[in-house]
């Protein structure tokens, strides 16, 4: 079993849709990482979170550590938010262990 | 605007060969990161890197080898590539040590062994 579970693996959405990305784990983690991989291959980081709730634009995060668990939001999706968003999380510091992504398909 | 650069987006090699893939970064990072990624496994550390010189093994190091001669360049080796490692390679680089820190990753390489 995966330390780090992301769910759905695959989501398509309509244009304006509100979008939940879900991220489980199963080890003790000191922070979070919610990462954009667009097709072509780059990542980019989007957020870095140990406890509540981060925002940017249209993009909101938050954590539960208790539960272990984490999402990411999307409001008023768009095409260009097509990508596969890829949770992280930080081990001991120094120990960055990766889901295996969700891949967003957003049509218009 | 900070960057990490891989030198190359596609590669094509032949079986046995000697593989070389580059990556720069212009932040003066002290962490930098090798991962290759493939389907349905996420992002695998393959070796990284704190300082000028050092070097330490990730999950997957068999079969390849790295350089970190300069702080901005940290280079992956394949010495003699074989077909499992047809795959995407990702660099990435981190500021702080010993404190979850935001890494900046490359493009990546999308590297085919025939």
């Amino acid at each position: 079993k995966n330390e780090v579970e992301q769910s759905p693996q695959n989501l398509t959405a309509q244009e304006g849709e509100f979008i939940t990305i879900n991220c489980s784990y199963s080890v003790g983690i000191s922070a979070l990482h919610w990462l954009q991989q667009h097709p072509g291959g780059g990542i980019v980081s989007l957020f870095m979170l140990s406890s509540g709730k981060k925002k940017h634009g249209r993009l909101i995060a938050t954590i539960n550590i208790q539960e272990k668990h984490s999402s990411l939001h999307i409001t008023a999706s768009h095409p260009r938010d097509s990508a596969v968003y890829i949770c992280a999380v930080w081990v001991n510091t120094d120990k960055l262990i990766f889901g295996t992504g969700t891949r967003l398909q957003v049509f218009p | 605007d900070v960057k990490v650069t891989q030198s190359s987006r596609y590669l094509v090699k032949r079986t046995g060969e000697k593989v070389f893939l580059e990556c720069v970064q212009d932040m003066d990072h002290e962490n930098m990161f090798w991962y290759r990624q493939d389907p349905g496994l996420g992002l695998r550390l393959i070796y990284f890197s704190y300082d000028v010189k050092m070097k330490e093994k990730g999950d997957i190091p068999e079969g390849y080898s790295v350089s970190r001669e300069k702080k901005e360049r940290f280079s992956l080796i394949l010495e003699s590539a074989s077909t499992n490692q047809t795959s995407m390679y990702l660099c990435a680089s981190s500021a702080s040590i010993g404190v979850p820190a935001g890494y900046t990753f490359g493009s990546g390489t999308r590297l085919t062994v025939v």
